[in-house]
């Protein structure tokens, strides 16, 4: 059975900084990883999918990485802002593509 | 264009109440999930419809748990005889196609990306 992890639970860092949000998974053979964000009270956005034949992806400030053999992936949040302030999420999708297995989640809160 | 829409947003039960949540999918998508996500967790999957299909049950924590979508659109979860650990926040996905793998038959070979509504805050007295 697939298991997601995500390191750290929490995080609370000065508005500028650059940060490293981790997710590890147990199987390896997955095709794609997607990273969510997820406000209070509010459902999943979608930020950034990678496929299994991509290293990386990138949107703005937004940086993922997958590495497959090692069962890892980081987010990478440059120029942190307080509008960055979220749960961040990642997810993998099962052998038959119909349900989504997530990680725990990366509580972010960035400081003006 | 209109997303995935949930109501209520908010429901208190108290304990041995059945509550029906409901979830109004973006328009024309054949696949139709629910999820479970308890404080301080991830969601976790509950079951999955292709369009009034229900393919995949096998996260419902317990019989007291149903889902339908009659018509292949709107869809509702039941939970009766709510217990106190079934407070939760439940969230619907939809998604255009039915889930393939790369590299095989399908209507897309390409992941077909879920897009969650606001989910329903229950809690159970």
């Amino acid at each position: 059975k697939q298991e997601v992890t995500q390191i750290p639970a929490a995080l609370s860092v000065p508005e500028g900084e650059n940060l490293v949000l981790n997710c590890s998974f147990t199987d390896s053979a997955i095709y794609n990883l997607q990273w969510f964000r997820q406000d209070p009270g509010k459902g999943l956005t979608s930020l950034l999918l990678i496929q299994s034949s991509q290293r990386e992806q990138t949107s703005g400030r937004l940086n993922a990485s997958l590495d497959k053999s090692s069962g890892r992936s980081t987010l990478y949040i440059a120029a942190s802002q307080p509008g960055d302030s979220a749960t961040y999420l990642c997810a993998v999708p099962n052998n038959a593509g119909n349900m989504l297995t997530f990680g725990g989640g990366t509580r972010l809160m960035v400081k003006p | 264009g209109a997303g995935v829409s949930q109501s209520p947003r908010y429901k208190v039960a108290k304990r041995g109440q059945d509550v029906a949540l409901r979830c109004d999918p973006i328009s024309g998508h054949v696949s139709l999930f629910w999820y479970q996500q308890a404080l301080g967790q991830g969601p976790e999957f509950l079951t999955y419809f292709q369009n009034e299909a229900q393919l995949d049950k096998s996260g419902l924590p317990s019989d007291r748990f149903f889902a339908e979508r009659p018509e292949g659109s709107v869809s509702t979860l039941k939970i009766q005889r709510t217990q106190q650990e079934d407070s939760a926040v439940y969230l619907c996905a939809s998604s255009l196609y039915t889930p393939t793998r790369p590299g095989t038959s399908g209507v897309a070979s390409s992941y077909n990306e879920q897009f969650f509504g606001p989910g329903t805050r229950l809690t159970v007295l």
